[in-house]
C-alpha cells in the first residue's frame, strides 16, 4: 500500500522561504507524476504544481514565480520550496500522487490524485 | 487559466435523499474530471475519475455525469457517514478545483 508522508517545519517567517519533503513508501516514485496541493483553513484546495519523476515540472501560474518542485529518487522523496511567504500562504500542505493511466476507448490519458498524505500546517508568523 | 465554478456551496438534506452538486468549467475539458470527498482533518479521497468512472472500493450510491463544461455529482441515497465536503477537479489544463460544496444532514 502506497503511503505518502509530509514533514518540515510547522512555522515560517514572513518573506522567508517554506521547505517541505514528502516521502514515498510502499512503492516506488518512479513513473509517476506527484503533487503538492494546499488548503487555507477553512478554505478550498489550491493544485500547486507537480514534477515528474523523470523531474519535468509543472505550476499554478498564480504561484509559479514563487514555486519549485524538485525530486529525489534514490530517497524516494519529492520537495516544495515556497519563497517569499505571507499570512496567506498559512495552509495545510499535502503531496498526493498524481496517477497517469491510459484510457484506451480516448487515446488519451487520465488523470487523479488517488494517494495523499495526512496534509501538514504550516503557519506563516513572526 | 481553467476556472471551476461548484454549486451550491452548501447543502442540507435528509438520511435516504438524493443528493446533486453541479460543477462547471470555464471552458470544454472533455470529460477530464474528477471527484474527492473530504471529511474533516482529513485528506481528500477520490471518489470519481474521468467524470463518471468510479473508483474502486467505493460505494455505489455515488456517481458523475457531463463532458464538456457542464457535470454532475449524485449520491442518490444520502448515508450519514456522506457528510463531508465534495470537491471536483479538472486536469485538461494543468489542475484545478472547484470550491467545495458541504453537505450536512438535515
Amino acid at each position: 500500500q502506497v503511503q505518502l508522508q509530509e514533514s518540515g517545519p510547522g512555522l515560517v517567517k514572513p518573506s522567508e522561504t517554506l521547505s517541505l519533503t514528502c516521502t514515498v513508501s510502499g512503492g516506488s516514485i518512479s513513473s509517476y507524476y506527484w503533487s503538492w496541493i494546499r488548503q487555507p483553513p477553512g478554505k478550498g484546495l489550491e493544485w500547486i504544481g507537480y514534477i515528474y519523476y523523470s523531474g519535468s515540472t509543472n505550476y499554478n501560474p498564480s504561484l509559479k514565480s514563487r514555486v519549485t518542485i524538485s525530486v529525489d529518487t534514490s530517497k524516494n522523496q519529492f520537495s516544495l520550496k515556497l519563497s517569499s511567504v505571507t499570512a496567506a500562504d498559512t495552509a495545510v500542505y499535502y503531496c498526493a500522487r498524481d496517477t497517469r493511466v491510459f484510457d484506451y476507448d480516448s487515446s488519451g490519458y487520465l488523470y487523479y490524485f488517488d494517494y495523499w498524505g495526512q496534509g501538514t500546517l504550516v503557519t506563516v508568523s513572526s | 487559466d481553467i476556472q471551476m465554478t461548484q454549486s451550491p456551496s452548501s447543502l442540507s438534506a435528509s438520511v435516504g435523499d438524493r443528493v446533486t452538486i453541479t460543477c462547471q468549467a470555464s471552458q470544454d475539458i472533455s470529460n477530464y474530471l474528477n471527484w474527492y470527498q473530504q471529511k474533516p482533518g482529513k485528506a481528500p479521497k477520490l471518489l470519481i475519475y474521468d467524470a463518471s468512472n468510479l473508483e474502486t472500493g467505493v460505494p455505489s450510491r455515488f456517481s458523475g455525469s457531463g463532458s464538456g463544461t457542464d457535470f454532475t455529482f449524485t449520491i442518490s441515497s444520502l448515508q450519514p457517514e456522506d457528510i463531508a465536503t465534495y470537491y471536483c477537479q479538472q486536469y485538461d489544463n494543468l489542475r484545478t478545483f472547484g470550491g467545495g460544496t458541504k453537505v450536512e444532514i438535515k
